[in-house]
């Protein structure tokens, strides 16, 4: 049984591009929540998709959105990158019956 | 405000010598609390799920249980291989119409010596 995956596992960019980041959820899971954790800090929420729609929100700006495809698998995608958005970025998924999150490995971002 | 606390933020112990972790919350109309472990540059491993005040729950060395306020992760006789983050996750919805929120604490960094 495949767990979370994420790709690519490691990125740089630089400033004002545009990057877009992939998440497979675990079998049998149909919710897919994002999360951006600096270095030495815990995860902060950047939002969830269920049924292909945003269901919930963090404090992050509109340069932060995403999308959910009907195999619920998502992306994130981040415009405009700035040097802060340098960051690990966490997929976790987990089924609308239970709330408990299983985490993909993560995308290491790097904005130059 | 809705808040996540762990202490301490780093703890050097010898192999063997047993400690607690805390979390502390203050959060409204809590609905779970996670535990998991991150080693560094990997995603968080889920450990524990616990729902209501005076729950344990076990896994090998380490056990969970949690209070009104706070939790604890209880590790007995640690190994080497027991070194890494451990974070402390809130699960809550504030109000009765309110959209669930995860918040998660900025974790305890956990040293064992051998």
């Amino acid at each position: 049984d495949a767990g979370v995956t994420q790709s690519p596992t490691h990125l740089i960019k630089t400033r004002g591009q545009q990057v877009t980041l992939r998440c497979s959820p675990k079998s049998g899971h149909d919710t897919v929540s994002w999360y951006q954790q600096a270095l030495g800090q815990g995860p902060q929420f950047i939002f969830q998709y269920y049924e292909e729609e945003e269901r919930q929100r963090g404090n992050f700006p509109d340069r932060f959105s995403g999308h959910q495809f009907p195999n619920y698998s998502s992306e994130l995608n981040v415009n405009a990158l700035l040097l802060g958005d340098s960051a690990l970025y966490l997929c976790a998924s987990s089924s609308s019956e239970a709330d408990t999150q299983y985490f993909g490995p993560g995308t290491r971002l790097t904005v130059l | 405000e809705d808040q996540v606390t762990q202490s301490p933020e780093a703890l050097r112990l010898q192999e063997g010598e047993s400690s607690s972790l805390n979390c502390s919350y203050t959060v409204s109309g809590l609905r779970g609390l996670f535990w998991y472990r991150q080693d560094p540059g990997k995603g968080p491993e889920f450990l524990f799920t616990l729902y209501s005040a005076g729950e344990e729950k076990e896994k090998e060395r380490l056990k969970a249980t949690l209070t009104k306020k706070e939790s604890f992760l209880h590790i007995t006789a640690p190994k080497p291989e027991d070194s890494a983050t451990y974070l402390c996750a809130v699960h809550h919805a504030p109000g009765y119409s309110s959209a669930s929120k995860i918040i998660f604490g900025s974790g305890t960094r956990l040293s064992i010596r051998p």
